[in-house]
């Protein structure tokens, strides 16, 4: 594994269904991010970890959630999907939430919900 | 609320240079990111202003005006390789980073 690692890459999903995205990286960075990116918007915040056993509400936490039981795993779970929900959903990771600490993107999981 | 706003597509020719304006209103400001996303790719960092001025990085410059709320990234001797989407990035006061839509730029031979 080099950077971070998204599965899966794309997913057809019945509304109503639960699913979990998984996100892992291997650089050791302590902040971690789930993003969806939808045509016409900027990437939206759904959720973020500042560190390991901590987690946050972003812009768009309903419908969402996280854990963060260990440094390098941060697994997105829709517990009930919508067909709102359907997107590009990126994981992030950064060394802190702090100042010029780039954000390193995972290659995205395309999500349909019919 | 908080609001990032960039021309929604530009379009350009190769070997000429083409700036991609970015203004901005956000709670708190701890800095503004450029990143470059290919269609269909993640986006990857280009550059991050967190003081007033002109940051140089090869063909790539990223200016910034805090007391405008204004920030541009120049992209100069365009290749067919720099067409994607340029997204500008605000971090804010809680540091999450507040994005825009992204500007879409066509190279055009």
């Amino acid at each position: 594994i080099a950077g971070i690692t998204q599965a899966p890459t794309s997913q057809i999903l019945a509304a109503g269904r639960r699913m979990t995205l998984r996100c892992t990286q291997d650089m050791r960075h302590n902040a971690m991010y789930w993003y969806r990116q939808d045509l016409g918007l900027g990437l939206r915040l759904i959720h973020y970890s500042n560190t390991a056993g901590t987690t946050g509400k972003g812009e768009v936490p309903d419908g969402y959630s996280v854990s963060r039981a260990n440094t390098d795993d941060f697994p997105l779970t829709l517990a009930s999907a919508v067909p709102s929900q359907t997107s590009v959903y990126f994981c992030a990771s950064s060394e802190v939430m702090a100042e010029d600490n780039e954000q390193f993107f995972g290659p995205g999981t395309r999500l349909t919900v019919l | 609320g908080q609001n990032i706003d960039q021309p929604t597509e530009m379009t350009a020719t190769e070997g000429a240079i083409v700036q991609i304006n970015c203004t901005y209103q956000t709670s708190g400001f701890n800095g503004l990111f450029w990143y470059q996303q290919h269609a269909g790719e993640a986006p990857t960092f280009l550059s991050y202003n967190v003081l007033d001025g002109l940051e140089e990085k090869g063909r790539f410059s990223s200016f910034l005006s805090r007391s405008k709320g204004y920030s541009y990234l120049l992209l100069k001797e365009l290749q067919m390789k720099d067409s994607a989407s340029y997204l500008c990035a605000v971090l804010d006061s809680n540091y999450q980073l507040i994005w825009g839509a992204g500007t879409k730029l066509i190279i055009k031979p």
